[in-house]
């Protein structure tokens, strides 16, 4: 089993949808967790960057953790043609020098105008 | 603000050739270096971390090495490349924190 499950989609939505993307983990340790957005042939770019449970906000993304389920979520809002591309869940148990995180498969998303 | 490097964009390589691909970050001290390797239609490998110069450690074995002789360069090589060598391959800094982040990459493909 792989300590992060991420479903690789496609997943092809209506322009102004709301999507939601998810990654599951089986590694109770892990309390950091990001969210990188990677356009094609392009490197990975920083979205959302949450510690423990909780919600957090930035614009039209609201990125979720729910710890209990060991469960991550984000969720576009209005949904662009420009926010095609992959979503990759990235997380790591611990801070300090190595920071090492487990990166989930990635998503692949299409909106469609 | 920092800004990393990546060169060069786009390499194709012979089978057996040797490989140099570097990577510079500006604008912070000391940072954490990373390589990953990305294949097609897959997640980010890591390859190497680096906590400071010369200091380097290994995550994968295989016919690549890094090596960090300044403390903002990383640089990626092999003596002899092999097919599964192609990939998309990413730096990455970061500080203290977990937070990484990452260059444009270096697309390889090794015919």
């Amino acid at each position: 089993q792989k300590e992060v499950e991420q479903d690789p989609g496609p997943l092809s939505v209506p322009e102004g949808a709301i999507v939601s993307l998810n990654c599951t983990y089986s590694n109770s340790a892990f309390q950091y967790f990001m969210w990188y957005r990677q356009y094609s042939r392009k490197g990975p770019e920083l979205l959302m960057y949450t510690y423990s449970s909780g919600n957090k906000e930035d614009g039209r993304f609201t990125a979720q953790v729910d710890k209990s389920s060991k469960y991550i979520s984000l969720f576009i809002r209005d949904s662009q043609p420009s926010d095609s591309a992959t979503y990759l869940c990235a997380m790591s148990a611990s801070s300090g020098n190595t920071g090492k995180l487990i990166f989930g498969q990635g998503t692949t998303l299409q909106v469609k105008p | 603000s920092q800004t990393i490097h990546q060169w060069p964009a786009t390499l194709v390589q012979p089978v057996g050739s040797p490989l140099s691909l570097e990577c510079t970050v500006e604008g912070t001290s000391n940072p954490n270096l990373y390589w990953y390797r990305q294949a097609a239609g897959r997640g980010l490998q890591l390859l190497f971390y680096s906590v400071g110069i010369g200091q380097i450690s290994s995550e994968v074995p295989q016919n690549l090495s890094a090596s960090r002789p300044q403390d903002r360069q990383f640089i990626l090589s092999s003596k002899k490349l092999l097919l599964s060598d192609s990939g998309f391959y990413l730096c990455a800094w970061s500080l203290f924190e977990d937070t990484q982040y990452f260059g444009p990459g270096t697309r390889l493909t090794v015919l």
